[in-house]
């Protein structure tokens, strides 16, 4: 059963517009929440992280929202720019296991000039 | 500051081989974590090496084993390869430790298995 869910595969926003990312969780023991951009043929690489004792993080164009009660978190980007064009993974890890990130299947943003 | 370093970036064999995975991580991190990318299962987490021990563990089989030496460089070894692990291994370090920090990942390598 997938524990980290990006129900939304695609996305597509017009440039100077807001994305809006969505992630949801089903372990409570999660407590550190992290963003990835991923680009073809490269690693993923690390946009922005919240902690469970925080409800939002911001930096820069990114501000990420965490819902604890529901679960749910948000990545948003803000302008969007179409250089943002890439595949955005949400992930989790709980105390205890922070080596073990387990990973949304992703959400492909295409933003569009 | 250089990056988490991945060798070799591309690698062919057949089923039956064995193979071994190198991942130097940024200067300073100890805690290095191997994962698998394929399309049908996405990002499934491998390992964890901090200090050289084995921290965590996914749910993958003997096959797939690693180490990570006191330098905190890691290898990764897949033995009796299977078509079924054709995927972009990637490696990720972070400092380590219990507080929460990012891991960072390298750009992977690209296994195929004829």
């Amino acid at each position: 059963d997938q524990q980290v869910k990006q129900n939304s595969p695609s996305l597509s926003v017009q440039e100077g517009r807001i994305s809006i990312l969505n992630c949801d969780y089903t372990n409570s023991m999660f407590d550190y929440f992290l963003w990835y951009k991923k680009y073809p043929a490269e690693g993923p690489t690390f946009l922005i992280s919240i902690s469970s004792i925080k409800d939002k993080n911001e930096d820069g164009r990114f501000t990420v929202f965490l819902n604890k009660s529901a679960k749910h978190l948000s990545l948003h980007i803000v302008p969007s720019q179409p250089g943002d064009s890439a595949v955005y993974f949400c992930a989790a890890s709980a105390w205890g296991s922070q080596g073990n990130l387990i990973f949304g299947k992703g959400t492909k943003l295409s933003v569009k000039p | 500051k250089a990056g988490v370093t991945q060798t070799p970036r591309y690698l062919i064999k057949t089923r039956g081989q064995q193979v071994t995975l190198s991942c130097s991580p940024i200067s300073g991190h100890r805690s290095v974590s191997w994962y698998q990318q394929t399309p049908g299962q996405g990002l499934q987490f491998l390992f964890e090496y901090f200090s050289e021990t084995q921290r965590n563990k996914g749910n993958f089989p003997g096959r797939f084993s690693g180490r990570q030496f006191s330098n905190s460089r890691s290898e990764m070894n897949v033995s009796t390869l299977e078509l079924g692990d054709s995927a972009l291994y990637l490696c990720a370090s972070s400092f380590g430790g219990y507080s929460n920090q990012p891991q960072h990942f390298g750009d992977g390598t690209r296994l195929s298995i004829l």
